[in-house]
């Protein structure tokens, strides 16, 4: 199946610094790739849907002001945490689905679990 | 509204069968997934019903009813590393994925 890798896969960082976390299909091109964040114990929460070419959608509730995300390629999504704090430390993935194939599943990367100090 | 319920957590022995039920009211349905989680990890995926039935794939069986909005999962011959979460999702009129809260499966000896 397809690859989707994420980095770093964890990251510890200061109140009121910025983060960013890379999502890469690795043999595929993924025209849409997706960020969820889940806390624990609780299920995926979407975060946003991320087009390449063209500006993400963010679901309600999510500021996209804090939580950039930048699709440059058709290989590479990035999701930037800017000024994080305590409570956004959480697990963030990503997911794509490869249109190459007439797969019905999206292809989850392996995760960064984000821990804000 | 959206919603997808599934129960929060399932005890089951080792070598033996459990079902894992998943109801959802979507707006909209185009397929229903489940999907494995261990902690600390990535969700993977292990099947997909987008017609009424019964899909088989080795231990693992999914069936779906359109008409009642109702999944199950069924596992066999149950495995200590089968102890996980099972997420089941449903897929709406947009094609976005409506994901339940998941179902801790715990595993005994």
């Amino acid at each position: 199946g397809a690859v989707v890798s994420q980095h770093p896969s964890w990251v510890i960082c200061k109140s009121g610094t910025s983060v960013k976390i890379e999502c890469r299909s690795l043999d595929f091109q993924a025209t849409t790739m997706f960020w969820y964040r889940q806390f624990p114990k609780q299920s995926l929460m979407l975060m946003a849907t991320s087009n390449e070419g063209s500006k993400a959608t963010y679901e309600q509730g999510v500021e996209k002001d804090k939580f950039l995300i930048n699709h440059a390629s058709l290989t590479l999504s990035t999701l930037t945490v800017t000024s994080a704090h305590p409570e956004d430390s959480s697990f963030y993935i990503c997911s794509a689905r490869d249109p190459g194939q007439d797969s019905k599943e999206q292809y989850f990367g392996p995760g960064t679990r984000l821990t804000v100090t | 509204g959206q919603n997808i319920d599934q129960p929060t957590e399932m005890t089951a022995t080792e070598g033996a069968i459990v079902q894992i039920n998943c109801t959802y009211q979507t707006s909209g349905f185009n397929g229903l997934f489940w999907y494995q989680q261990h902690a600390g990890e990535a969700p993977t995926f292990l099947s997909y019903n987008v017609l009424d039935g019964l899909e088989e794939k080795g231990r693992f069986s999914s069936f779906l009813s359109r008409s009642k909005g109702y999944s199950y999962l069924l596992l066999k011959e149950l495995q200590m590393k089968d102890s996980a979460s099972y997420l089941c999702a449903a897929r709406d009129s947009n094609y976005q994925l409506i994901w339940g809260a998941g179902t801790k499966l715990i595993i005994k000896p």
